[in-house]
């Protein structure tokens, strides 16, 4: 599996912009990037996942360096609801098109001030 | 829509005993996962089933771990003479065909 980098813990103030940073650096060429987020207490939630181009849906943006080694997950106004652990996860094909199993790093803990 | 379940979300259970946990999966989808997660660490990946099938199982799951998907809807998890180290949440995604996982909310299991 591909390793992946992330800081331990990024701070933002509510309605300001996080940009949450990810290193992939072996990521093969077809591997999506994908980034879930778990909050406090519940199972981890699908945010957004890309390939090489940015990709925007309603939770946030997903910006992809041209190199593929690195991704920035943005958050355009911070809530405190988006106070939560942040996964970087490139998954491993399981042979076919499919992805199987998530590999879960340590994550980002996000912090939003009032 | 409703999404993934888990039962029960707490289990508080004597070492040495069997517990089992069942996962709900969202109801069109094939594939159903099941992840171990301790305090302070990401969600680590058990076994996954594809309809019936029990595709991959990691080093984690013990022989005294089971799982079965009998009819490729819902999945049991089983943990026989659970032992302290087995303290953990237990999480459960479903798919379909490999595509994004969603979660349920997991069983939190403490092991005394």
């Amino acid at each position: 599996d591909a390793k992946t980098t992330q800081p331990n813990s990024m701070e933002s103030n509510e309605e300001e912009p996080v940009h949450l940073p990810c290193n992939h650096s072996t990521i093969s060429g077809t591997d999506y990037i994908h980034w879930y987020r778990q909050l406090p207490s519940q199972g981890p939630e699908y945010v957004i996942h890309g390939l090489t181009s940015n990709v925007n849906n309603r939770m946030a943006s997903l910006a992809i360096a041209e190199d593929r080694k690195s991704s920035t997950l943005i958050l355009h106004r911070a809530t405190l609801r988006d106070a939560a652990v942040y996964y970087c996860i490139p998954p491993r094909r399981d042979g076919g098109t499919s992805y199987g199993k998530l590999t879960f790093g340590q994550g980002t803990i996000l912090t939003v001030h009032p | 829509d409703t999404g993934v379940s888990q039962n029960p979300r707490h289990k508080i259970t004597k070492r040495g005993q069997n517990v089992t946990f069942r996962c709900d999966p969202i109801s069109e989808h094939n594939r159903l996962y099941w992840y171990r997660q301790t305090l302070g660490q990401g969600p680590e990946f058990l076994t996954y089933f594809q309809n019936e099938a029990q595709l991959e199982k990691s080093r984690l799951l013990s022989d005294r771990f089971s799982a079965e998907r009998p009819k490729g809807s819902f999945s049991t998890l089983e943990i026989q003479r659970t032992e302290q180290g087995d303290s953990a949440m237990y999480l459960c995604a479903s798919s379909w065909a490999g595509e994004t996982q969603y979660f349920g909310p997991g069983t939190r299991l403490l092991v005394l």
